[in-house]
């Protein structure tokens, strides 16, 4: 089976830089996936990692460790509008169905 | 134009009634998936269906059947509803089976089972 572990809560100041963990076990591993979710809205895609490193997108960056099955989700200059869940989901070879971990709500404070 | 759409938004009924629930993209993708969401928010896959081949998450009960009229469409009939039923359906679609990593949802079917 699958497990992923988030946490369940992050809070932080407009501005600033946050980072999102998340650690995974699956016994087939082909990437990890990051969604946005803002209260009553549906779930976006953010970004996407299969190999070891960091991507870039804006002032979003998600960055990969196979070997440690952990990744991170990084969160720079942040805005009132990222409050949201933010969700990592672990892909598994040959089926390439997501397994979402249970989301970090994200709270900026002014 | 909204790329993945779903009817009807919110879904208010009885329990043991029969219910469905439509999903349109218009992406042009080959796979589309139907996902449950529980009021902790948790997020699970329900059916993986591209025109070949169907997934089913076993613990899914069998009172859920997709139906997929065509590649652009996917529709969820759900049987002799139960309370625990209630939840948030969304519908999703990648360009493939292989891009199940980089989903678009729908916006969501709100559903409430009394």
């Amino acid at each position: 089976g699958q497990s992923l572990e988030q946490p369940s809560e992050v809070t932080a100041v407009e501005g600033a830089i946050v980072q999102i963990n998340c650690t995974y076990q699956t016994s087939g591993f082909y990437g990890l996936s990051w969604y946005q979710q803002h209260d009553g809205g549906a779930p976006t895609f953010l970004s996407y990692n299969a190999l070891d490193g960091l991507e870039e997108t804006g002032r979003f960056s998600s960055f990969l460790s196979r070997s440690d099955s952990y990744g991170y989700l990084l969160l720079q200059e942040l805005q009132m509008k990222d409050s949201a869940s933010y969700f990592c989901a672990v892909i598994e070879g040959g089926s390439y169905i997501p397994t979402f971990g249970r989301g970090t709500s994200l709270i900026v404070h002014p | 134009d909204t790329a993945v759409s779903q009817t009807p938004k919110y879904l208010v009924t009885q329990m043991g009634n029969d219910k469905s629930i439509k999903c349109e993209q218009n992406l042009g993708h080959d796979t589309m998936y139907w996902y449950k969401q529980d009021s902790k928010k948790f997020l699970k896959i329900m059916f993986s269906y591209n025109n070949k081949e169907l997934i089913i998450n076993e613990t899914v009960p069998n009172r859920f059947s997709p139906k997929s009229p065509d590649k652009a469409h996917l529709n969820l009939h759900i049987n002799s509803l139960e309370l625990g039923d209630s939840a948030v359906y969304f519908c999703a679609s990648s360009q493939e089976a292989s891009g199940g990593y980089e989903q678009y949802f729908g916006p969501g079917t709100r559903l409430t089972v009394t």
